[in-house]
């Protein structure tokens, strides 16, 4: 079983319409990301929260928002989908100890295409 | 420019060759690298930190030159299972840079 679970893995929606992507994680790690990758660009940090109470806004925020239901909890929305957020995206853990030094652990990636 | 930079390839060796990548990024301040391994359509996972003084893992040599701002990985006697994109992550207080990524793909 996977440690960092993001539903769905494949979702097709249409301009304009509402959209959640999902990420819950059993690895106990208090930091949660949300990433999207494009071709040749690499990946794009959206937000991350450090914990429940914590939300941070990444490189990439604008058209997005972030819930951090619990610790295990972390959806990202796509309030009013536009063509240009078709992408991979790709929740993320990390323990938070050891600081700077700990690696992410990546979901398996979810597929949006916006129409 | 960008914040961490890769030359894309992509690299096409035979196996057993040795390859190595370089990743160049320009906040002085980082702090932690790391190299990542990504299969086509699948998640980023975790190859190797790359600490000050060099470390290596069986066939795969990571180096850091703080000076010029220059991460390498050296992968020896190449495998067809090497084949994959691997990233460079370069960290500055907990923002995670990712470089765009070489391909490699080791042939027969």
């Amino acid at each position: 079983d996977a440690d960092v679970t993001q539903t769905p893995r494949n979702r097709i929606t249409k301009t304009g319409k509402r959209i959640m992507l999902e990420c819950s994680q059993t690895k106990g790690h208090d930091r949660m990301y949300w990433y999207r990758q494009d071709p040749g660009l690499g990946l794009r940090l959206i937000y991350y929260s450090f914990d429940v109470k914590d939300i941070n806004k990444g490189e990439i925020s604008d058209g997005y928002s972030v819930s951090r239901q619990a610790q295990a909890k972390f959806s990202l929305s796509l309030e009013s989908a536009i063509p240009n957020q078709t992408a991979l995206y790709f929740c993320a853990t990390s323990p938070g100890t050891g600081g700077s030094n700990s690696p992410l652990h990546f979901g398996n990636g979810t597929r949006l295409t916006v129409t | 420019r960008k914040e961490v930079e890769q030359d894309p390839g992509p690299f096409n060796v035979p196996e057993g060759a040795t390859v190595a990548f370089n990743c160049t990024y320009s906040n002085s301040a980082s702090q932690s690298f790391f190299w990542y391994r990504q299969d086509c359509r699948k998640e980023p996972k975790l190859l190797m930190s790359v600490y000050s003084s060099g470390n290596e893992d069986g066939r795969f040599t990571a180096q850091l030159n703080r000076a010029s701002q220059y991460i390498s990985l050296l992968i020896r006697d190449s495998k067809l299972s090497d084949s994959a994109t691997y990233l460079c992550v370069v960290n500055s207080r907990n923002d995670m840079r990712f470089g765009a990524g070489t391909r490699l793909t080791v042939k027969p």
